[in-house]
């Protein structure tokens, strides 16, 4: 079935160094590509999202690009600030037949030290 | 927009005790899902709806949890009786649903309610 793996944490940054978090899928259609965002005691909020090939969602700075040749969607940022600290997870939308669910990472934690 | 809605915030039981969550999806959204969400790990899909049917329970342990979706609307889980491995977040999600013509629909999530079972 679908699956998505993502890089393992702990990540601990200084602030302003540059950030890439490693996720890839494996999907037997043509899935949509999602980061979330997880600040400390709050939520799930999407961060980004791409729906095919070669597309790049981008928000506050973060980017991803849909790799379907790498079957990847890694994130990435070229400063990261201390308010970035959050677990960050990647999923991927099911497109199949009437029932769309979504398919998780188990989620990177990201701490970025002043 | 109203965002999705959750309730209690948190909610501290003794094992063997009965608690249900509430959830309030975004106006019109068709699927509403629920998840269990275990300090330092991701969200595991406890039961999805689309409109007041089910369409995923594989991972609810039925012996212990429950959920329904009256009217398609609201939702509520339960769990009776609770074990300490029950204590988690338990989030609300809902998304406009399969019928949409949008591509990457993207599920919108409530705060979660806090269970700790002592």
């Amino acid at each position: 079935g679908d699956s998505v793996t993502q890089m393992e944490g702990p990540v601990t940054l200084s602030e302003e160094a540059f950030l890439t978090i490693n996720c890839t899928y494996t999907a037997t259609g043509y899935p949509s590509l999602f980061w979330y965002v997880q600040y400390p005691g709050e939520g799930l909020q999407l961060l980004l999202k791409a729906t095919k090939a070669d597309d790049k969602g981008s928000n506050k700075g973060f980017e991803a690009t849909y790799r379907k040749e790498t079957t990847s969607f890694h994130l990435e940022k070229g400063s990261v600030q201390v308010s970035d600290s959050a677990v960050y997870f990647c999923a991927l939308s099911d497109r199949g037949g009437n029932n769309r669910k979504l398919i998780w990472g188990l989620g990177t934690s990201l701490a970025v030290n002043p | 927009e109203a965002g999705v809605a959750q309730s209690p915030r948190y909610k501290i039981i003794e094992k063997r005790q009965s608690v249900a969550f509430w959830c309030n999806p975004i106006s019109g959204h068709a699927t509403l899902y629920w998840y269990q969400q275990i300090l330092g790990q991701g969200p595991k899909l406890l039961i999805q709806f689309q409109n007041n049917g089910v369409v995923d329970d594989s991972q609810l342990p039925k012996d212990r949890f429950s959920a329904e979706r009256l009217k398609g609307v609201d939702s509520t889980l339960k769990i009776q009786p609770a074990k300490l491995e029950d204590s988690a977040v338990y989030l609300c999600a809902s998304s406009p649903g399969p019928g949409t013509v949008l591509r990457g629909t993207e599920a919108f999530f409530g705060q979660g309610t806090r269970l700790t079972v002592v």
